[in-house]
């Protein structure tokens, strides 16, 4: 696997469930990121980790919990959502969180929740 | 408050036209610029940047323009290619990237 990957690509979860999103980067980078991205709006910048430290929560709700094990693994857990969640989530890396280098994207996960 | 614009949701181009996007922003603090493109069912995939202290970046068909004064970006594709149909996203930097809302461009065969 090269780049960044998400599993799974797509998820339907009613209101009462537990699932996580994972996301994995194979470039070696020192940042990770997730984002949201809802219908007709810019992506929504939720959380930051740089050397596994979480830098920046954008005032997102407790239903989202983050875990960074590593540098090269992210996981967003996810609990008791509402449909308003429903989203393309997209992880991405960046050598580090400051730099100018670009951030690189995975495929993200289709959430839909019921 | 949308600190990174993007006022077309769509444009459609001819074939080896000029494409041209449009980014407007109000944060001066911003000191790189980024565009990103945007196919169905992938991730953004970074195509080309400026620092603010330039005004123009060049990457083959690629040329990105910076008019500080303005405070206004774009992105011009020539010749467009069929394959160049995507959501082209810019993106704005000062400590973290903050995104416009993207525009589809279709090249019209």
């Amino acid at each position: 696997e090269t780049g960044v990957t998400q599993t799974p690509r797509h998820l339907v979860m009613g209101m009462t469930n537990k699932k996580s999103l994972k996301c994995e980067q194979h470039l070696g980078h020192n940042a990770m990121y997730w984002y949201k991205q809802s219908a007709k709006k810019p992506l929504e910048l939720m959380f930051v980790y740089n050397f596994k430290e979480q830098t920046e929560n954008n005032s997102v709700p407790s239903r989202f919990s983050p875990e960074c094990p590593n540098s090269s693994h992210l996981f967003l857990h996810l609990h008791t959502l509402q449909p308003e969640d429903s989203a393309l989530y997209l992880c991405a890396s960046s050598q580090d969180r400051l730099g100018a280098g670009e951030q690189f994207f995975g495929p993200g996960t289709r959430l839909t929740v019921l | 408050d949308q600190q990174v614009k993007q006022n077309s949701p769509s444009l459609s181009v001819q074939e080896g036209r000029i494409s041209i996007l449009n980014c407007d922003y109000t944060n001066s603090m911003f000191d790189y610029f980024l565009w990103y493109k945007k196919y169905p069912a992938e991730g953004p995939t970074f195509l080309i940047s400026i620092s603010s202290i330039k005004d123009k970046n060049e990457d083959g068909r690629f040329t990105v323009f910076l008019n500080k004064s303005a405070k206004h970006l774009s992105l011009h594709i020539v010749p467009s290619q069929p394959g160049d149909s995507a959501v082209y996203f810019c993106a704005a930097k000062n400590e973290k990237l903050t995104f416009g809302t993207g525009t589809r461009l279709t090249i019209i065969p």
